[in-house]
């Protein structure tokens, strides 16, 4: 089945700088791997995705590549500001079919320091 | 509009008790989804429902897990005789058609301790 893993486990960075979490896959027939950001008491949110047939993806200051070749993915935060600190999930699952269980990274924990 | 609820939002348990978390998705979904998120861990999937078809349970850790969503909308995660190491957070996620091709929405999730 698909393994993902998430690398840094945490990440502090200063206000203003960028911040970029990766991700690595194990099953090639994935093709859809969205971020959801997770703030202390809360469900995850999704804040971008990305589907296979594309490289690149971004969303003001934020941004996803995808290297299928490699099967790695990394979220990219620019200009962070204190409200991005929260726990970011990668999550890769095939889509297509009828079922499309996500399989969820253990997680970065980002702390943007003022 | 409303997103997916769950309740209720804390649950503490006596080793043995029986629980019961609820979920309600997103007016419409069709598709419905139980996670379970340890502590410090990424959400790891449970059940499936396609309206009130349970497609995939192969993610329950064990027979004392039972999940039904009998009307296609509410759902209900049944954890029977709980033990300590059921102690985490159950997530429900929802999406609008068939899963795999649409974005999940998580509700806020059950926070299940057992003492």
């Amino acid at each position: 089945g698909e393994n993902v893993e998430q690398h840094p486990s945490t990440l502090s960075v200063q206000e203003g700088d960028s911040a970029v979490i990766k991700c690595t896959y194990s099953d090639s027939a994935s093709n859809y791997f969205p971020w959801y950001k997770q703030e202390l008491g809360k469900g995850p949110q999704l804040i971008i995705d990305i589907r296979s047939n594309v490289g690149e993806k971004k969303d003001q200051r934020i941004a996803v590549t995808l290297n299928k070749t490699a099967k790695h993915f990394s979220l990219h935060i620019t200009e962070t500001q204190p409200e991005d600190s929260a726990v970011y999930f990668c999550a890769a699952t095939w889509y297509g079919g009828s079922q499309g269980n996500l399989i969820f990274g253990k997680g970065t924990k980002l702390s943007v320091k003022p | 509009g409303a997103g997916v609820s769950q309740s209720p939002r804390y649950k503490v348990a006596k080793r043995g008790q029986d629980v019961a978390l609820r979920c309600d998705p997103i007016s419409g979904h069709v598709s419905l989804f139980w996670y379970q998120q340890a502590l410090g861990q990424g959400p790891e999937f449970l059940t499936y429902f396609q309206n009130e078809a349970q497609l995939d349970k192969s993610g329950l850790p064990s027979d004392r897990f039972f999940a039904e969503r009998p009307e296609g909308s509410v759902s209900t995660l049944k954890i029977q005789r709980t033990q300590q190491e059921d102690s985490a957070v159950y997530l429900c996620a929802s999406s609008l058609r068939l899963a795999g091709s649409e974005t999940q929405y998580f509700g806020p999730g059950t926070r299940l301790l057992v003492l």
